[in-house]
């Protein structure tokens, strides 16, 4: 059964640092890989895909990157901004088209 | 395109009463699937269908939920009876999927059910 981990669980950084969010999974047999980001008391908004022929993504000032041999990714922010306040989500897609959600990165940028 | 459509977008009931929540796929996607989130277990994905047809309900947690997709435009969710513990957020998503690698999910705004 696919388990996914993702540290840290909250994080907290001042406006302008870049920061790194971590996400693991223990079934390396994914056909891709999920960012997502969701609101206080919204839905989820897909921020990148990463297919599993692929190492990395990118949209903007976010990376995201993907090693399956080793069961992680990781989600690069460049230059963070009070508005990238929100839980990060990863998830992978394995057997049956299923996302196996990781238990999410809680994001504050502070001014 | 309007994206997922879900409704209600809050509902607060009693236990033992019946709820119903639906969702609307976006247009031509043809899969669909229902997740639901608590602080407890996060996201858990409870069915998904593919053209219509329920593929995979091991994650539905008993016999009080039941899901249908009548069409390719509309699918339920429904409890009966409510328990207090079946309060939580959820989810339904849609997808167009001719190459599993590329399955982006789009999910829908959810349904914030408060059983009391």
């Amino acid at each position: 059964k696919q388990e996914v981990t993702q540290i840290p669980a909250a994080l907290s950084v001042p406006e302008g640092e870049n920061l790194v969010l971590n996400c693991s999974f223990t079934d390396s047999a994914i056909y891709n890989l999920q960012w997502f980001r969701q609101d206080p008391g919204k839905g989820l908004t897909s921020l990148l895909l990463i297919q599993s022929s692929q190492r990395e993504q990118t949209s903007g000032r976010l990376n995201a990157s993907l090693d399956k041999s080793s069961g992680r990714s990781t989600l690069y922010i460049a230059a963070s901004q009070p508005g990238d306040s929100a839980t990060y989500l990863c998830a992978a897609t394995g057997g049956g088209n299923k996302l196996t959600f990781g238990t999410g990165t809680q994001l504050k940028v502070e001014l | 395109d309007a994206g997922v459509i879900q409704s209600p977008r809050h509902e607060v009931t009693e236990m033992g009463q019946e709820v119903t929540l639906r969702c609307k796929p976006i247009s031509g996607h043809d899969y669909l699937f229902w997740y639901r989130q608590t602080m407890m277990r996060g996201l858990e994905l409870l069915i998904y269908f593919n053209n219509n047809v329920p593929i995979d309900d091991s994650g539905m947690p008993e016999d009080r939920f039941s899901a249908k997709m009548p069409n390719a435009s509309f699918s339920t969710l429904k409890i009966q009876p409510s328990e207090p513990r079946d309060s939580a957020v959820y989810f339904c998503a849609s997808s167009l999927s001719q190459d599993r690698v590329r399955n982006e999910q789009f999910f829908g705004p959810g349904t914030r059910l408060t059983v009391l």
